[in-house]
């Protein structure tokens, strides 16, 4: 299956903590990605695991990766109204082109 | 920054009609592809177009879509007979080859189709 799930809506108070969910169900990927799509923008790379790594961090971001359960997670630390964006997570083979992409989890900031 | 562009934002066609969507890579990049996201729903890969040929399709890119990279700028899809389900924004993204094991892909604003 090519299947990549992630909720929809996520409402979180500024400065707080985000945790964005996903779980796939090909454990033969390589490389998972973590897009970010402002309104009227393109789908811009975020950040990126590969499978072999559990954990990324940069800056404020923070990539988790459960292999047995294949999950992925997305902390945003310190969360800014900038911030406010559809967040999708991907997967992708190592040898093949395409991207696979979850539906998109939509974060909204309150003050 | 380079950026991938794509024209236009919104089309709008009557459903029969055909339909361009045009875009323009980055310009030292050779992987192109097309995406679409139908409203609610998943981003889709459609195809993706390396060396003047189609390297990879969906089962979604029948014989009513193509490709083509007419000139040295352009990438564009094509939508011969539209139907009311190929409303969507179609996305356009293109890549650098390169060693090593990341090979992003880099997309453009999409172009709303809406097909009446």
């Amino acid at each position: 299956g090519e299947d990549v799930e992630q909720s929809l809506f996520l409402s979180v108070r500024e400065g707080d903590s985000s945790v964005i969910n996903c779980t796939y169900t090909d454990s033969s990927s390589t490389y998972l990605y973590w897009y970010k799509q402002e309104p009227g923008a393109g789908l811009q790379l975020l950040t990126y695991i590969f499978s072999n790594m559990d954990m990324k961090q940069d800056q404020r971001l923070t990539v988790l990766l459960n292999k047995k359960d294949k999950h992925l997670s997305l902390r945003i630390a310190d969360t800014q109204t900038g911030d406010s964006a559809i967040y999708f997570c991907a997967r992708r083979y190592s040898s093949a082109s395409k991207i696979i992409f979850g539906s998109g989890t939509r974060l909204s900031i309150r003050p | 920054e380079p950026e991938v562009t794509q024209t236009p934002s919104h089309q709008v066609t009557q459903m029969g009609q055909e339909v361009i969507l045009r875009c323009v890579p980055i310009s030292n990049h050779l992987y192109f592809y097309w995406y679409r996201q139908i409203l609610g729903q998943k981003v889709e890969f459609l195809v993706s177009f390396y060396n003047n040929e189609i390297s990879e399709k969906s089962e979604i890119f029948d014989d009513q879509f193509s490709v083509e990279r007419p000139d040295g700028s352009n990438f564009t899809l094509k939508i011969r007979s539209t139907k009311l389900e190929d409303s969507a924004m179609y996305f356009c993204a293109s890549s650098s080859p390169r060693r090593g094991l990341l090979d992003e892909q880099f997309f453009g604003p999409g172009t709303r189709l809406t097909v009446l």
